[in-house]
């Protein structure tokens, strides 16, 4: 089936540094989203992106954060300071409609020390 | 605002016995509801999606039914697989909504033993 890539699997960092998440996306879907999973816990959204710019965020995506995808490569999120509780997994998602299914990419795992 | 509420969070059964994982949810709108199963250090993977009320999607044995009546799409197997170990997720998605973002619910974790 369609396959969504993030890179890094995993990252660890130190508190207060930048870091940047990728994804690449199901090539021809439109719609993209980011999740965060904290160990044990459900996964919850914070952000989709259409057409070049961020349609709903959730409270958990704080000033820190933000999003692009610049001339249709890579989808990124980038936590800018990063802080402890930003430890947790990242799941990327696409879907081709709102309201389609989504299809996830593997996580990215994310450490801040 | 919208909630998917699924009450087990593990479900430990012997294979070959038939399975089924709760969901109930709550929308202000006419949501579609998934399910996804995740297994370990994997993506999630879409399972199933609900149609029109009462018609029941299928796949891998899976079938769920969505009733708008009682707000559920229950998880049913007749005969669990050890393969069927993972963690799933039910979600739904507003259609009503700008957006569509999936609203998960805990997961459960089912544990299949022979």
């Amino acid at each position: 089936g369609p396959k969504v890539l993030q890179i890094p699997s995993h990252q660890i960092i130190d508190m207060g540094q930048m870091v940047t998440l990728n994804c690449d996306p199901v090539s021809n879907h439109l719609y993209f989203y980011w999740y965060k999973q904290i160990l044990g816990q459900q996964m919850e959204f914070l952000v989709n992106f259409y057409n070049g710019k961020v349609m709903e965020k959730s409270k958990l995506f704080k000033d820190q954060f933000s999003v692009e995808r610049p001339d249709g490569s890579y989808f990124t999120l980038k936590i800018q300071p990063t802080a402890l509780e930003d430890s947790a997994v990242y799941f990327c998602a696409s879907s081709l409609d709102r309201g389609r299914e989504q299809y996830f990419g593997p996580g990215t795992r994310l450490t801040v020390l | 605002g919208d909630s998917v509420t699924q009450t087990e969070g593990l479900v430990t059964l012997t294979e070959g016995l038939p399975v089924m994982l709760n969901c109930t949810y709550q929308s202000t709108y006419s949501p579609f509801l998934f399910w996804y199963v995740q297994h370990l250090n994997e993506a999630p993977k879409l399972l199933l999606k609900s149609f029109t009320d009462n018609k029941r999607p299928e796949h891998q044995g899976f079938h769920a039914t969505l009733h708008k009546s009682s707000s559920s799409f229950h998880l049913q197997k007749s005969s669990a697989q050890l393969s069927d170990s993972a963690l799933y997720y039910c979600a739904l998605s507003d259609r009503g909504g700008s957006n569509a973002k999936l609203t998960f619910g805990k997961g459960t974790k089912l544990s299949v033993k022979s």
